[in-house]
């Protein structure tokens, strides 16, 4: 079974920017988290998605947003870039919700603001 | 009361030793704790996870050991291997208002195994 996938790995953007990065999760799986990897701030939960739904959030601007679409394929979108949005973005996906679900997570996609 | 702390930051164990990482949580809602390993260039590995009705779960090489009133929790490797060399981090999730998948990490372990 393949994994999560993240595209594209990389991306170099500009300050004020925006930029689009997509999960594929693992077959079968219906719900995708996203979360953001700094070395300052360590692992951050930014929402989770499941059946087309934003069903949490955690706690970033309205520039990060995001969605899912009926493969629950989902893709997350950053307004305005910030150096400050330099970051690992990580993906997660799993066969449903609730907080006992295993999450898997692709390689990320490694973000980097000029 | 929604954070994991984690400690040692980082590790240094010689091969065949036994390393060991400990994590402590204040939301007693929480019910889940994954454990996940992390190498450069690539995104955690889920290793293994319990919840608070066990107070142990071993798989393989990896022990799980939870102390609920302590609320802490902490992740053995037996006989550590040069290959087990990476960060780890613990979490934790729960189901209540605005928990579901969401998982809170701790800071990360950077372990370093020598020969």
């Amino acid at each position: 079974k393949a994994g999560v996938t993240q595209t594209p790995r990389y991306l170099i953007k500009t300050r004020g920017q925006q930029v689009t990065l997509s999960c594929s999760p693992i077959s079968g799986h219906r719900s995708v988290s996203w979360y953001q990897q700094t070395p300052g701030q360590g692992l951050q939960f930014l929402f989770e998605y499941f059946s087309e739904t934003q069903r949490n959030k955690g706690n970033f601007p309205g520039r990060f947003s995001g969605r899912q679409f009926s493969n629950s394929r989902s893709e997350m979108n950053v307004s305005t870039l910030e150096l400050g949005d330099s970051a690992l973005y990580l993906c997660a996906s799993s066969l449903d919700r609730g907080s006992n679900q295993p999450q898997h997570f692709g390689d990320g996609t490694r973000l980097s603001i000029l | 009361q929604q954070q994991v702390k984690q400690s040692p930051q980082s590790l240094i164990v010689q091969k065949g030793g036994i390393s060991i990482i400990n994590c402590a949580y204040e939301n007693t809602a929480f019910d889940y704790f994954p454990w996940y390993q992390q190498f450069p260039g690539k995104g955690p590995a889920l290793l293994i996870a319990i919840r608070p009705d066990v107070s142990e779960k071993k798989e393989g090489r990896f022990t799980i050991s939870f102390n609920k009133s302590a609320k802490q929790f902490s992740l053995h490797i037996m006989d550590s291997q040069p290959g087990d060399s990476a960060t780890y981090f613990c979490a934790a999730s729960g189901s209540f208002t605005g928990g579901g998948n969401k998982l809170t990490f701790g800071t990360g372990t950077q372990l370093k195994v020598e020969l």
